[in-house]
């Protein structure tokens, strides 16, 4: 079955604590994102990815870290920076990044719940 | 800037009909999704237009008028199930990125 995984679904750290979350997907998309959900707030667009070995600050991009070293990979790092890190978090793919269209549209996995106590 | 607005929440009767809005502003439109998500999971793609009119799937249609930045999702015979949110978002040939709206939250009762 091809899909996007992410582990894992529940996660709690200590504050000042870094934390990786993963992101694999084997629909061999090559673009890829990782967004925050707050309650109330729509998805907010962390980091994302065109391609291997590249990627791009989103609108939050403070206080986290991402890498992209093989193409079914790109995990996020939230680090002691960020001031309020409990969230959801999401990450998705799509075929290719930018072009808007019917069968480009973003892939979701189930997502991590993250809470710093 | 880009700018998508929806209701917060909204409630329906088992069986009936029920149309989700959605106003956007934005500049270099390029499309507009809609997504269903159910609590604690995923967003799932429900609908995509580019072109104003209507688009029909199902149980589920979804509207566009690019002139009036509007777009509405419709969702017919009403089942428990589609108790969830459902999230709007825009794509702009200025910015690689989706826009989401705060989506949703639709309840339906028996």
């Amino acid at each position: 079955d091809g899909g996007i995984t992410q582990s894992p679904k529940y996660l709690f750290r200590k504050e000042g604590q870094n934390v990786t979350l993963s992101c694999e997907q084997n629909l061999n998309h090559d673009a890829m994102y990782w967004y925050r959900q707050d309650p109330g707030q729509g998805l907010r667009l962390i980091y994302y990815s065109q391609i291997v070995n590249d990627f791009q600050k989103g609108d939050i991009a403070e206080g986290y870290s991402v890498s992209r070293e093989k193409k079914e990979s790109f995990p996020l790092t939230v680090t002691s920076a960020q001031k309020n890190p409990t969230a959801f978090y999401l990450c998705a793919s799509s075929i290719e990044l930018g072009r808007s269209s019917s069968y480009n549209e973003q892939f979701f996995g189930p997502g991590t719940r993250l809470t710093v106590l | 800037g880009q700018n998508i607005d929806q209701p917060t929440e909204m409630t329906a009767t088992e069986g009936a009909i029920v149309q989700i809005n959605c106003t956007y502003q934005t500049s270099g439109f390029n499309g507009l999704f809609w997504y269903q998500q159910h609590a604690g999971e995923a967003p799932t793609f429900l609908s995509y237009n580019v072109l104003d009119g209507l688009e029909e799937k199902g149980r589920f249609s979804s509207f566009l008028s690019r002139s009036k930045g509007y777009s509405y999702l419709l969702l017919k015979e009403l089942q428990m199930k589609d108790s969830a949110s459902y999230l709007c978002a825009v794509s702009s040939y200025n910015t690689d990125k989706l826009i989401f709206g705060t989506g949703t939250r639709l309840q339906v009762f028996p």
